[in-house]
């Protein structure tokens, strides 16, 4: 079974500071995906990256994909209210279409 | 982007019925859908796999006979949870994967999500 780690779990931070949150695992995957999910309501996909030590950035979001496609990373600086929500990263292994989500982080932002 | 669409929205019914949601892909054909369930601060956990025209693909420990899953157009996947009871009560959630669109990688689009309270 594979599982994806997400560290930490909750994350309480003012505004303006930087944070990264981490997704581990021990299985390879063939792409792995960030979402943010609000309360209520479906996730909605932030990136998606395919190769390893590839880095996307999403205006103040930075996603990296470890050499090794077993683990990734999210970084935002700057953060925002509007940032608060649980972060979810989900990954792939080849031969299939299923996503295994891990196991979240909990944002929240305060003004 | 991609639309999915779920209904209801909201359930509430009594321990014992049966409650149907449907998932829809609005714009374009899913041959692949997903169903997801997420209980509270909890994460997405992956219930099972719908495939159009075939029998669904349900993970490990998931119930086939309580939670039924029919594929049975290119852009609808039903989920029936049956004789629900108070433990179902849960965020349900789907999933279309647009094969063949833009992306080399099969990009999945979530719904809104359902909320099933079981009384």
């Amino acid at each position: 079974t594979q599982l994806l780690e997400q560290s930490p779990q909750f994350l309480s931070i003012q505004e303006g500071e930087n944070l990264t949150v981490y997704c581990n695992s021990s299985s390879v995957f063939s792409s792995l995906q960030w979402y943010r999910q609000e309360p209520g309501e479906g996730p909605v996909l932030l990136v998606t990256v395919v190769t390893g030590g590839e880095v996307k950035k999403l205006k103040r979001l930075t996603f990296q994909f470890g050499d090794a496609r077993k683990d990734s990373s999210l970084h935002i600086t700057a953060a925002q209210p509007g940032d608060t929500g649980l972060y979810l990263c989900a990954g792939r292994a080849s031969g299939t279409y299923k996503y295994i989500f891990g196991t979240g982080t909990r944002l929240k932002v305060l003004a | 982007g991609a639309v999915v669409s779920q209904h209801p929205s909201r359930v509430i019914c009594k321990s014992g019925t049966s409650v149907k949601i449907e998932c829809r892909s609005l714009d374009f054909q899913a041959t692949t859908m997903f169903w997801y369930r997420q209980f509270p601060k909890q994460s997405l956990m992956l219930m099972a796999t719908s495939n159009e025209g075939s029998k669904a693909t349900y993970e490990q420990g998931v119930e086939k006979d309580k939670f039924l899953i029919n594929h049975a157009s290119l852009t609808l996947s039903t989920l029936t949870v049956t004789s629900a009871h108070p433990e179902d009560s849960s965020f349900y959630i789907c999933s279309a994967l647009q094969a063949g669109g833009p992306y080399s990688y099969n990009e999945q689009f979530f719904g809104p999500g359902t909320r099933l309270t079981v009384l």
